[in-house]
């Protein structure tokens, strides 16, 4: 099985600042890899697949790269809203793997 | 626009069969476009893939739990469901239904490496007698 492991688990940020969450896989996964947000009591939103393709919808603000076995996830100028947890997600075999999360937090 | 919902008991006894279903609106479980799946999250903790389905029944499940979980489509109710058998308190948690999107298309039109772009709110179920 490939495990997903993310870095950091926890991060202080101020509104305004740009952020870089970091993915890596036990193993390559290609580009086969999505990143979701949390929000509290909320279901998981897609906002990236195929590691730096937008899903429909979300903000540019978003941008992801990476392939084979790390890759990022990058938050630009942050907004309250934006203060959530992000998992990111394999699918490049079954069984489907996800990170442990990041907990983006309000400096 | 799709929307998927859970449905099912909130409060399941230790050793009994956990059933839940999700019903697809929107959109038809029928289309060759897409798998559909299940994940679970268990208080306070990450994301578990379950297991994913075709329309036409083909299963994949997670080794992890496959002993244990069915998962069915009814395409005339625009339906899937999931059993999980022989549950104990480590089975609480939030059951979400999602679908699942191709990220390729191969040159000969075929679709492959699916993701999970849409998610249902999600359903909480407690273990507990």
């Amino acid at each position: 099985d490939i495990q997903m492991t993310q870095s950091p688990s926890s991060l202080s940020a101020s509104v305004g600042d740009r952020v870089t969450i970091t993915c890596r896989a036990s193993q390559g996964i290609s580009n086969y890899l999505a990143w979701f947000q949390q929000k509290p009591g909320k279901a998981p939103k897609s906002l990236i697949y195929a590691a730096s393709s937008l899903q429909s919808g979300v903000p540019s603000k978003f941008s992801g790269s990476g392939s084979g076995t790390d890759f990022t996830l990058t938050i630009s100028s942050l907004q309250p809203e934006d203060f959530a947890t992000y998992y990111c997600q394999q699918y490049n075999s079954y069984p489907y793997s996800f990170g442990q999360g990041t907990k983006l937090e309000i400096k | 626009q799709l929307q998927l919902q859970e449905s099912g008991p909130g409060l399941v006894k230790p050793s009994e069969t956990l059933s839940l279903t999700c019903t697809v609106s929107g959109g038809s479980i029928s289309s060759s476009s897409y798998y559909w799946g299940w994940i679970r999250q268990p208080p306070g903790k990450g994301l578990e893939w379950i297991g994913s389905i075709y329309y036409s029944g083909s299963t994949y499940y997670n080794p992890s739990l496959k002993s244990r979980v069915t998962i069915s489509v009814d395409t005339s109710k625009n339906q899937f469901s999931l059993k999980l058998s022989s549950v104990t308190a480590a089975d609480t948690a939030v059951y979400y239904c999602a679908r699942k999107k191709p990220s390729r298309i191969t040159i000969f039109g075929a679709a492959d490496y699916y993701y999970m772009d849409v998610w249902g709110k999600g359903t909480t179920v407690t273990v507990s007698s």
